[in-house]
């Protein structure tokens, strides 16, 4: 029972570098979501999916890409981090339908100095 | 626009007592609700949801019922344990863009003492 699967679970990067993270999920799900979080602020979603080879902007897109290939993965890139991304970011994916219950993995905590 | 408001924590209770959790939003159209549970280092797990009004959501003891005329949806358990030390959060599922899409309030963080 893999459910969503997230890589790498810590990083540090310096300002200025680049990284992606990457999301796996063997439930078949077409929804996927990458969100952060941040204290006192919830989860704010970042982008999504509606299936393979969609994506589109959340709440927070800026300074963020994402592609999603395959069905089953969904990949969160970063071009030239900045402090202001440090957080801990969650990947989710659901299936559509008024129900949207969306299956977490355990996160990527993410430091940029 | 949406948004859920949740009771500031972080919020001590001695085993056994009684828990609420108050949860508030704002929405337009008929949203569904959903309590979410973060344990430690952990993603987030759905505890309990209600998709409609007056519907109640039950799950390991935990209620909460989607109460449209007060626009609220409260999560309460009768005895807590220490292990239900986690971080809370209240959230609503609304059609946004070409997905259904979740908003969530701020977490409210629960130690249970022994």
């Amino acid at each position: 029972n893999a459910g969503v699967t997230q890589t790498p679970k810590f990083r540090v990067l310096k300002t200025g570098q680049s990284m992606t993270l990457l999301c796996a999920q063997d439930m078949n799900h077409e929804y996927m979501y990458w969100y952060r979080q941040d204290p006192g602020m919830g989860l704010r979603l970042i982008h999504y999916s509606v299936g393979e080879g969609t994506t589109a902007k959340g709440e927070v897109p800026d300074g963020y890409n994402v592609s999603r290939l395959k069905k089953q993965n969904f990949l969160l890139g970063l071009e030239s981090a900045a402090p202001s991304q440090t957080s801990v970011y969650f990947c989710a994916s659901g299936t559509s339908g008024v129900k949207n219950i969306q299956y977490f993995g355990a996160g990527t905590r993410l430091s940029v100095l | 626009g949406n948004s859920v408001t949740q009771m500031e924590g972080p919020v001590t209770l001695s085993e056994e007592a009684f828990l609420t959790i108050n949860c508030t939003y704002t929405a337009t159209g008929y949203p569904s609700l959903f309590w979410y549970v973060q344990y430690p280092g952990e993603g987030l797990q759905l505890l309990l949801k209600a998709t409609k009004a007056d519907d109640k959501g039950s799950n390991k003891g935990f209620e909460a019922t989607y109460r449209k005329e007060t626009t609220s949806f409260h999560l309460e358990k009768g005895s807590v344990q220490v292990s239900d030390s986690a971080v809370y959060f209240c959230a609503l599922s609304s059609l946004g863009g070409s997905a259904r899409q979740l908003t969530f309030g701020s977490g409210t963080q629960l130690t249970v003492l022994p």
